[in-house]
């Protein structure tokens, strides 16, 4: 499949354990984010959102945390399972909204047996 | 999984050639973004569009355009390819309501080799 970075930063979980992936931004104007998992020879998955009005968004075994005040985003896994493992990045929307979504380097995620 | 496709999903051409990679959704949504994903770069913006006949210019649009006829399709083309256009490119579609943008979607991708 398609190589989506040579030299990603690699979290090794443990099947079953919590997985905390973070992602830093820099424009304290963006006023939506994003996460993504992206699979081997996939396109980006679209994971859960949140706005800028929010801290905190839950999904299904997902949890995402958004600290505005120093600009960083986090994406909890609960019970993380093998089909977890892949590739997470994180996605900004700033001015002008709609037409410039910035995207992080992500994060490549192993889930260990 | 929202409804985009797109083709081929699998190119190679040579140095030189016209190459046209096609983005279509039964979404109806109104934004519509080419990409490409290159290691370590991450996903870049090539165009975008805001609706029929209305595109602009994203991070890495040299040698390339876009065009939209109709809200479903959004064609991207490399009017003479190049190794350096050698990628991975996805297209995606977003929408905007009150709430500003929201849900950017994004299709499978297409593998284009240019030799």
């Amino acid at each position: 499949g398609e190589s989506v970075g040579l030299h990603l930063p690699t979290l090794s979980v443990q099947e079953g354990d919590n997985s905390i992936i973070n992602c830093a931004y820099s424009n304290s104007a963006s006023d939506y984010f994003i996460w993504y998992k992206q699979e081997s020879g996939k396109g980006p998955q679209f994971i859960i959102d949140i706005r800028s009005n929010m801290d905190k968004r839950q999904g299904q075994r997902v949890t995402v945390l958004l600290n505005k005040t120093v600009k960083h985003l986090s994406l909890q896994i609960a019970a993380t399972q093998p089909g977890d493992s892949a590739v997470y990045f994180c996605a900004e929307s700033r001015p002008p909204y709609g037409q410039n979504f910035v995207f992080g380097p992500g994060t490549r995620l192993s889930v260990l047996p | 999984d929202a409804g985009i496709t797109q083709s081929p999903r699998h190119k190679v051409t040579e140095t030189g050639t016209p190459v046209t990679l096609r983005c279509h959704q039964t979404e109806n949504h109104r934004y519509m973004y080419w990409y490409r994903q290159d290691p370590g770069h991450g996903l870049r913006l090539i165009h975008y569009s805001y609706g029929v006949k209305d595109t602009d210019k994203g991070e890495v649009s040299d040698g390339y355009s876009v065009s939209r006829s109709k809200t479903e399709d959004f064609l991207l083309t490399l009017e003479s390819a190049t190794s350096s256009q050698t990628s991975v490119y996805f297209c995606a579609i977003s929408e905007a309501g009150l709430a500003g943008v929201y849900e950017q979607y994004f299709g499978p991708g297409t593998r284009l080799t240019v030799t």
